[in-house]
């Protein structure tokens, strides 16, 4: 079975610094994807990045990068250069690939906090 | 693109009663999900349909829940009889699906629901 585990409940960071936020998963699928979503106060989920398991590079956008290490089973997100808007929900999500229709997981999420 | 409409925003009522919860899918998503967030469990997949058919219904947590999708633009889901313990976020998603893509999931703003 799938599972997702995000090991930290809450963080606070400076505004302007790096943050990473953890993400590691278990699965026997060999084919799958990687997301990670962000939910503000207001309650929206906003997609911010996804990471294939046979893509080579590392995602990235904008901000936010995907630190992808497929042996580890991690795919940590990184948030260059922080902003008081980051603070929010953070989950990471998976879904394998190899199936036309699959569901998609959440880890139980991370509480970022940017400091002014 | 109007995005995922859920309805209602909010629903408040007592215990015992029925409630009905609404999910109007993108057009043209093939793929629909129904999430349930909570604080103590977080964000919890109870149901998928692709091509309006369920998949998985496995995180349906009793017999009191209930969900069908009749045609690719609609979706409800039904609590009857509802419980206090039922209180939380109900999230609608959709998105496409095709084998070995990375389709990501769009949410709707999520109904909060309230049972007294």
């Amino acid at each position: 079975a799938q599972k997702i585990t995000q090991t930290q409940p809450g963080m606070f960071v400076q505004e302007k610094e790096a943050v990473t936020l953890d993400c590691t998963y278990d699965t026997s699928d060999q084919s799958y994807g990687l997301f990670w979503y962000k939910q503000p106060s207001s309650g929206e989920m906003i997609f911010l990045i996804y990471q294939g398991s046979y893509d080579e590079q590392n995602a990235t956008e904008g901000r936010y990068s995907l630190n992808f290490q497929k042996a580890r089973k991690s795919a940590n997100l990184v948030i260059s250069a922080s902003q008081l808007g980051d603070s929010a929900m953070y989950f990471c999500a998976m879904r394998d690939l190899y199936s036309s229709a699959s569901k998609i997981i959440f880890g139980s999420g991370t509480r970022l906090s940017i400091r002014p | 693109d109007a995005g995922v409409i859920q309805s209602p925003r909010h629903e408040v009522t007592e215990m015992g009663q029925e409630v009905t919860l609404r999910c109007k899918p993108i057009s043209g998503h093939n793929s629909l999900f129904w999430y349930r967030q909570t604080m103590m469990r977080g964000l919890e997949l109870l149901i998928y349909f692709n091509n309006n058919v369920p998949i998985d219904d496995s995180g349906m947590p009793e017999d009191r829940f209930s969900a069908k999708m009749p045609n690719a633009s609609f979706s409800t889901l039904k609590i009857q009889p509802s419980e206090p313990r039922d209180s939380a976020v109900y999230f609608c998603a959709s998105s496409t699906e095709k084998q070995g893509s990375h389709e990501k999931l769009f949410f709707g703003s999520g109904t909060q629901l309230s049972v007294l």
